[in-house]
């Protein structure tokens, strides 16, 4: 059965890089499917940031395209977020997730929440 | 703005059915029969209830159906249970560069 742990600083200051690592436990990256980040910003919906297919292509939300990336961990099980120049726009709960494709996403991590504050 | 919307809240008593709608347009929900259906409990991760306009993934229950007719696509909860009471949200894929879309939401009581 395939897991997902979120993981990375739970404090970012404005205008930094935002980091997050996704560890898969139970299966690979490389074996099929697309690892999506998706976020919940406090008190709202869900926002879809981009995912990566396992061959490597990514697809990142046309708001966020300019100042995300989505790439692979050097170890088969890990994938990671980069969000760079946050603001406190950027607080959130972040979900890192396993999909059959890119909406229909089967497997979910717990959620790791990010604060950008100085 | 969601690229779809969802009603807000809906509530309904137990026993009870109810439906939660999510409309698009024709480049998601009405030309594709690529959505999927997530509930969420509070301060929990979602969980994929309906794919595909209809399909139920192994382990949920028969309960939660779903269809879809032109560009609005619904999640149906027969025989409402208090455990249902939840957020859910319709996601699609989209011919747009977005490729995925959420709605923003529906918050279910159940009286």
């Amino acid at each position: 059965q395939v897991q997902l742990q979120e993981s990375g600083p739970g404090l970012v200051k404005p205008s930094q890089t935002l980091s997050l690592t996704c560890t898969v436990s139970g299966g690979s990256i490389r074996n099929g499917h697309y690892w999506s980040w998706i976020r919940q910003l406090p008190g709202k919906g869900l926002e879809w940031i981009g995912y990566m297919f396992y061959t490597g292509t990514t697809n990142y939300s046309p708001s966020l395209q300019s100042r995300v990336s989505i790439s692979a961990g050097a170890s088969k099980d890990q994938f990671s977020l980069k969000l760079s120049s946050v603001t406190a726009a950027d607080t959130a709960v972040y979900y890192c997730v396993r999909g059959i494709s890119g909406y229909r996403m089967d497997v979910w991590g717990q959620g790791t929440t990010v604060t950008v504050s100085s | 703005q969601s690229a779809l919307t969802q009603p807000a809240s809906v509530s309904g008593s137990p026993g009870q059915p109810i439906t939660i709608s999510c409309t698009g347009t024709s480049s998601d929900v009405g030309d594709y029969n690529y959505v999927s259906w997530y509930q969420q409990h509070p301060g929990r991760a979602p969980n994929l209830i309906i794919y595909d306009v209809t399909n139920r993934p192994s382990g949920i229950s028969d309960r939660f159906s779903g269809s879809k007719s032109g560009n609005t696509a619904s999640l149906t909860i027969s025989g409402l249970q208090t455990e249902d009471e939840a957020d859910y949200y319709c996601c699609s894929y989209t011919s747009t560069s977005t490729h995925v879309v959420f709605g923003g939401g529906t918050k279910l009581t159940v009286l």
